[in-house]
């Protein structure tokens, strides 16, 4: 069965600096498509950015960008210029192919300071 | 065109109760998935539908759990003689083919607190 680990159940960031969230998985499939999304407080759950496994450039949303590592099996989460919006819970999430369900990490609390 | 519609927003039931959320998936779309989140932890799945079918329903307990997504109107999870344990935040997320590739658009979740 597909894993997914975020090592750091808690991140804090000074505004205007960047962050990077750690997410690694576990697969032994070859085509699959990895996920971040953001969790306010208003609990509505939010895209951030998506990934294709078999595109080896990394992918880029304004200010968030990901470091993906196909051989290591990890999916790191970069937000530069660090905003007090982005503040919230941060599920990284992995999904293969079929109609296979998204399988998601526990979440990393980001924090904010002012 | 609405997101996806999930009621209610919070729903308070006694032990032994019955629970039902419901959920509307946005227009077009005719695959919805159900996921549980506990408290600090991320969204476990529980069930995928496509219209009058299920799935896929290898996250459901075997017990006072269902879901069903008729053919016209919302897809319900119904959770019967509810416990303390089951109190946690149900999300609903629909995808117009329910191919892989595709982004999932999650509802709001229904807050399920049992007393």
């Amino acid at each position: 069965a597909q894993t997914v680990t975020q090592s750091q159940p808690e991140m804090s960031v000074q505004e205007a600096e960047t962050v990077t969230l750690s997410c690694t998985y576990d697969t032994s499939e070859s085509d699959y498509y990895l996920f971040w999304y953001k969790q306010p407080p208003s609990r509505q759950m939010i895209l951030v950015i998506r990934q294709e496994a078999y595109k080896q450039q990394n992918a880029t949303e304004n200010r968030f960008s990901v470091n993906f590592q196909k051989a290591a099996k990890s999916f790191s989460l970069k937000i530069s210029d660090s905003q007090l919006g982005d503040a919230a819970m941060y599920f990284c999430a992995y999904r293969s192919g079929g109609n296979t369900p998204l399988v998601f990490g526990k979440g990393t609390r980001l924090s904010v300071i002012a | 065109n609405a997101g996806v519609m999930q009621n209610p927003r919070h729903l308070v039931r006694r032990r032994g109760q019955e629970a039902r959320l419901r959920c509307s998936p946005m227009k077009g779309h005719s695959h919805v998935y159900w996921y549980r989140q506990l408290p600090e932890e991320g969204l476990k799945f529980m069930v995928y539908l496509q219209k009058e079918n299920i799935i896929d329903e290898s996250g459901m307990p075997k017990e006072r759990f269902s879901a069903e997504f008729p053919k016209e109107g919302p897809s319900i999870l119904r959770i019967q003689q509810v416990v303390r344990g089951d109190s946690a935040a149900y999300f609903c997320a629909s995808s117009p083919r329910g191919i892989y590739e595709e982004k999932l658009f999650f509802g709001s979740g229904t807050q399920l607190s049992v007393l």
